[in-house]
């Protein structure tokens, strides 16, 4: 079975500093592995993806994150933080077939400082 | 640009009076969802249609239905919504299941209940 463990509900950083959001999946097989991002009010918004081409994704607005698999994780990353990046991140895995729905972890709320 | 549209933005309803919501898609893809959001969670799935195969989560209540008169449009009908059904509700789309293929989310209808 598929799970996400999100381990921040919250973090909070300064403008202009490093985001680190944690990610860390449970799988029998390879997965395919999503963040997406949530505005206020809004609906999800893919960040980026996972599909084993490569380790390290970039994504839109200047965020990435890596896949270790020794590490069974999949941590979002941004060098600089602005105040627009302010949202819920969610991040979600899976399976690579079958009828199976999406697994989401319970979310990272960001929180950006001036 | 190609998206999901889903109509009302908000949505007000007495307990007990039906209610139906609306979503579109411009991008034609094959599979459309309906989550359920809960303030500060993550969304839930509740059912999805695979062209005009319907699926049903295990847990989704009979109180929730769905119909897809064709490829662009899906719709929730909630017969008789309780206080407890006051959500987030998001469309989704998919070009196929599984895999690597990302769902493109609409903005949601927040639905209240009086």
């Amino acid at each position: 079975a598929q799970s996400v463990t999100q381990l921040d509900s919250h973090v909070s950083v300064s403008e202009g500093t490093p985001v680190l959001l944690r990610c860390n999946y449970s799988s029998s097989y390879s997965p395919s592995l999503f963040w997406y991002v949530q505005h206020p009010n809004k609906g999800l918004q893919l960040l980026l993806k996972y599909t084993s081409a490569a380790t390290l994704v970039k994504g839109i607005n200047g965020f990435e994150a890596e896949f270790k698999k020794s590490e069974t994780s999949f941590h979002l990353t941004k060098p600089s933080a602005h105040m627009s990046d302010a949202a819920e991140y969610f991040c979600v895995v899976r399976p690579p077939s079958g009828n199976t729905p999406l697994v989401f972890g319970k979310g990272t709320r960001l929180s950006v400082i001036a | 640009d190609a998206m999901v549209i889903q109509n009302p933005r908000y949505q007000v309803t007495q307990f007990g009076k039906p209610v139906t919501l609306s979503c579109s898609q411009t991008l034609n893809h094959n599979v459309m969802y309906w989550y359920q959001q809960k303030s500060s969670q993550a969304p839930k799935l509740l059912f999805h249609y695979y062209d005009k195969d319907f699926n049903n989560e295990a847990d989704t209540p009979d109180n929730f239905q769905s119909r897809r008169p064709n490829t662009s449009f899906c719709f929730l009908d909630i017969r008789s919504p309780g206080l407890g059904d006051a959500a987030m509700y998001l469309c989704a789309t998919s070009r196929t299941l599984g895999g690597n293929q990302p769902q493109h989310f609409g903005d949601g209808t927040r639905l209240s209940i009086l």
